[in-house]
Parts: structure tokens; sequence; C-alpha cells
């Protein structure tokens, strides 16, 4: 079946450092790969998606590029800042599945 | 901005009560869903629905039940409330073919 899987957290961050959050997937076809992200007390927002092989999403300075040839979409942001904490969480959506299959969620940190 | 709401946003009760928690959207969307979410933790599908009158239990095994006799309605609704289920409801839809879903912000529900 759909499955996704995500680096696992929490990760703790200094303001302005490089964040990468790992996220493979396993899917029949062609899936479109998504980014959501969660604050607190919050439901889940799009952050980003892709929905083809070698497509890049990008969205407030987050990036991820759709790998098909190491099944990945990792994401990536180069400056982070304190308003950036929150859970994150990798997911993908295919044609064979009403659902959407979602990462465990990763939980990211910014100290100031 | 995503148009799914969802109400109340926080509910306090207390055991054996009857709840209904609502969830509407004005997107039109047939694909609609209900995760179970503990603070900072996965999602849990534990309903979904894929048009009017059809509606599907999900991965995880609640007690509640859901009905879906409007395309922009999708109730929750826990006949017996109980401490073990407190936790976080999100609201999700999602139209045709592999697009994102769209969330609500969510309902916190406290069972004393």
């Amino acid at each position: 079946g759909n499955s996704v899987t995500q680096m696992e957290g929490p990760v703790t961050l200094s303001e302005e450092a490089f964040l990468t959050i790992n996220c493979t997937y396993t899917a029949t076809g062609y899936p479109s790969l998504f980014w959501y992200v969660q604050y607190p007390g919050e439901g889940l927002q799009l952050l980003l998606k892709a929905t083809k092989a070698d497509d890049k999403g990008s969205n407030k300075g987050f990036e991820a590029t759709y790998r098909k040839e190491t099944t990945s979409f990792h994401l990536e942001k180069g400056s982070v800042q304190v308003s950036d904490s929150a859970v994150y969480f990798c997911a993908l959506s295919a044609y064979n599945d009403y659902k959407l299959s979602f990462g465990a969620g990763t939980t990211v940190t910014v100290r100031a | 901005e995503a148009d799914i709401y969802q109400t109340p946003r926080y509910l306090v009760i207390g055991t054996g009560k009857k709840i209904t928690l609502e969830c509407s959207q004005t997107m039109g969307h047939d694909k609609m869903y209900w995760y179970q979410q503990d603070p900072g933790m996965e999602l849990h599908l534990i309903h979904y629905s894929y048009g009017v009158n059809s509606t599907e239990k999900g991965d995880l095994s609640s007690e509640s039940t859901v009905s879906r006799i409007r395309t922009e309605h999708f109730p929750l609704t826990l006949e017996s409330a109980r401490p073990s289920h407190t936790s976080q409801y999100l609201c999700a839809s999602r139209g045709q073919g592999n697009t994102e879903a769209f969330f609500g912000q969510g309902t916190r529900l406290t069972v004393v």
C-alpha cells in the first residue's frame, strides 16, 4: 500500500540555521506529494506541493523537490525563524486511494 | 483560504454525555475525513466519506459515528463520551483527483 516515512523529531535549531526534514514514500503509480505545517492549537495548513517527478514546490522560504529515483520529498529551509516552530507533516495522494497517507510528523523548535 | 469550518473549537464535557462535532465546507468537495490527533503527534484517520450517503471507517477504530446527508456537512457524534475520547479532532475535505486536503482548525475535546 501507500505509505510515508519522515524523519523523527524533535528537531531543535537556532535562528538562521538550515533545516532539513527527510521524507520518503512508497506508492504505486505517480502520487502527488505535500508538506503540511501545524502551528500549536491549529489544524494543518498546506505548505507546498509537487505533482510530478522533478517538480519543486516552494513557499515561505521552504522548498522540496519530488525525486522519483529516490522516492523522496525532503523539506528544506535555508534560514529558519522562531515563527517556523511547528509540526511538519509529509503526505502523499495516489489515484488508487481515497485517503491521503501522512507521515508521523516532525516537531521543529527554533530558538532565538 | 480554505473554506472548511469546525465547531466548537473547544469543548469540555462530562462523562456519559452525547456530543456532536460539526464540520462544514463550502468548496463542493466530495471527499471528507475525520482525524484524531493527540498533541504533537501523528494523525489517525477514524472516518471518511467519498460522497453523500457514503461513510467508511478509517484506520483507527473509533466509537464515534458519522453521517453525510449533504455534500457540505460531515458531523461526528459520540453517543456517550468517556475520558479516553479526550483528544483533538480534525476535519478535512478534498476535491477530485490527486489534490491536497484542506483542514479545519480542529475541535479540542476534553471529557471529564
